[in-house]
């Protein structure tokens, strides 16, 4: 498998754009999460998907910020309108928990986001 | 809320040196305790999960512990050698299923 793919792996917009990042799961994974990092607060949950639903968006700083899962190979995570605080490195990653439980995450390479 | 620290936050060792990584974490209550080494530039690789019955796990010349009672981890690993330099991050999971708690890793250098 080709592992989880993201794109665009680096995206440089203007405040108040919008940004669209992408992603693909690992083919038979059934949970993907949305992570974001910066110097200052580490690696964050953004929101979780389990068999295409949100689980959990408790991450999510604010409502500029919107996910979707439309089917099990592909999901997206857009900004509108961008903010130069929302400069960071977007992973998205992915697992096919056992029992309940998570299961190793895979991650995908990131997107780095500068927004100026 | 779970909180997840990681000491040292930088480490440079010479070539062939143990080492021990550690982390520590607010909430005892976990379900499992992850691994993770992320390369400059790239994305976390898993290295070791242990669930929360389970005292340790060891994967070639790294082991890692857990002491669930005292919400502590070590990652030792052995004979470290320049291809280990990486950031290691652990991460545990609580409450909502399958939600990580990410501590802000350890910078490890491994010098010839």
């Amino acid at each position: 498998d080709a592992g989880v793919i993201q794109s665009p792996r680096h995206e440089v917009t203007e405040m108040g754009q919008e940004v669209t990042l992408r992603c693909k799961p690992i083919s038979g994974h059934n949970s993907l999460f949305w992570y974001r990092q910066t110097m200052m607060r580490g690696l964050e949950l953004l929101i979780y998907f389990n068999n295409n639903v949100p689980i959990d968006d408790s991450g999510m700083p604010e409502d500029r910020f919107s996910a979707k899962m439309p089917n099990a190979s592909f999901s997206t995570l857009k900004i509108q309108p961008s903010e130069p605080r929302d400069s960071a490195v977007y992973f998205c990653a992915s697992s096919l928990p056992t029992s309940g439980r998570t299961d190793t995450q895979y991650f995908g390479p990131g997107t780095r986001l500068t927004v100026l | 809320k779970q909180e997840v620290t990681q000491i040292p936050a930088a480490l440079s060792v010479p070539e062939g040196e143990n080492l021990v990584l550690n982390c520590s974490f607010t909430d005892s209550a976990i379900y499992n305790l992850q691994w993770f080494r992320q390369d400059p530039g790239k994305g976390l690789t898993s290295l070791l999960l242990i669930q929360s019955s389970q005292r340790e796990q060891t994967s070639g010349r790294l082991n890692a512990s857990l002491d669930k009672s005292s919400g502590r981890s070590t990652l030792y690993i052995a004979a470290s050698q320049p291809g280990d330099s990486a950031t290691y991050l652990c991460a545990v999971e609580t409450g909502t299923a399958s939600k990580l708690t990410f501590g802000t890793g350890t910078r490890l250098q491994v010098t010839l």
